[in-house]
């Protein structure tokens, strides 16, 4: 059982947006920014999304995140066969305030139909 | 170029120990935080431990605390990842990745505990 909650799958036609939510609490997203990650299969994962909402260089601009609370969001717009992944949001985790433990998200499978 | 580059997994038995190892190259290693990051077979991402640029600050997930041990040599470009009393549910892909963002993974290693 992760500590952060994510659908275990989403699904959209090419050319559409979907959205992938993130769910944690006051110990991890709450007080910490949040990254998303890519991973294609059989590849290592890959860095989308990093502080909430901001792009590595190289990651186009269909890529969003958002954080609102103790939730996050990611964002893909204009869906190609390309973006078909598994999808992780990540954390770090808070004791006594102090963040030690970085938290990953259980991941989302995205199929584009 | 910028990569991360993970050796030493291998098939080893339960209770058995291994050391693996991470090369950095292409950016200032000692610059950086850094962390292991497991995956099992067909399951997701799990965070295994960080450790600061300078190595004076560590953390571990409690599933490895008190069996593995990270570290790092920045004069070899090198992240460690000691991990002893291995068990069946340490089987899994190790990456290693630059923190904090982990903006940077390498490609992994797979460590297999089995009799």
């Amino acid at each position: 059982q992760s500590v952060l909650t994510q659908p275990p799958s989403v699904s959209a036609a090419p050319g559409q947006k979907v959205t992938i939510s993130c769910s944690g609490s006051s110990s991890n997203i709450g007080n910490n920014y949040v990254s998303w990650y890519q991973q294609l299969p059989g590849t290592a994962p890959k860095l989308l999304i990093y502080e909430n909402n901001k792009r590595p260089s190289g990651i186009p601009d269909r890529f969003s995140g958002s954080k609102s609370g103790t939730s996050a969001t990611l964002g893909i717009t204009g869906l190609q066969t390309g973006d078909e992944a598994d999808y992780y949001c990540g954390t770090w985790d808070s004791s006594l305030s102090v963040p030690t433990n970085w938290v990953f998200g259980g991941g989302t499978k995205l199929t584009v139909l | 170029q910028v990569q991360l580059v993970e050796s030493g997994g291998g098939l080893v038995k339960p209770g058995g120990s291994l050391r693996l190892s991470c090369a950095a190259s292409g950016f200032t290693f000692s610059d950086y935080y850094m962390s292991w990051i497991r995956q099992a077979p067909g399951k997701g991402l799990e965070w295994v431990s960080y450790i600061s640029s300078s190595g004076s600050t560590i953390y571990y997930a409690d599933s490895v605390k008190g069996r593995f041990t990270i570290s790092r040599d920045n004069a070899k470009n090198s992240l460690y990842l000691q991990m002893n009393s291995l068990r069946a549910e340490d089987t899994a892909v190790y990456y290693c990745a630059r923190a904090d963002d982990f903006d940077l993974w390498g490609r992994g290693t797979l460590v297999t505990v089995s009799s």
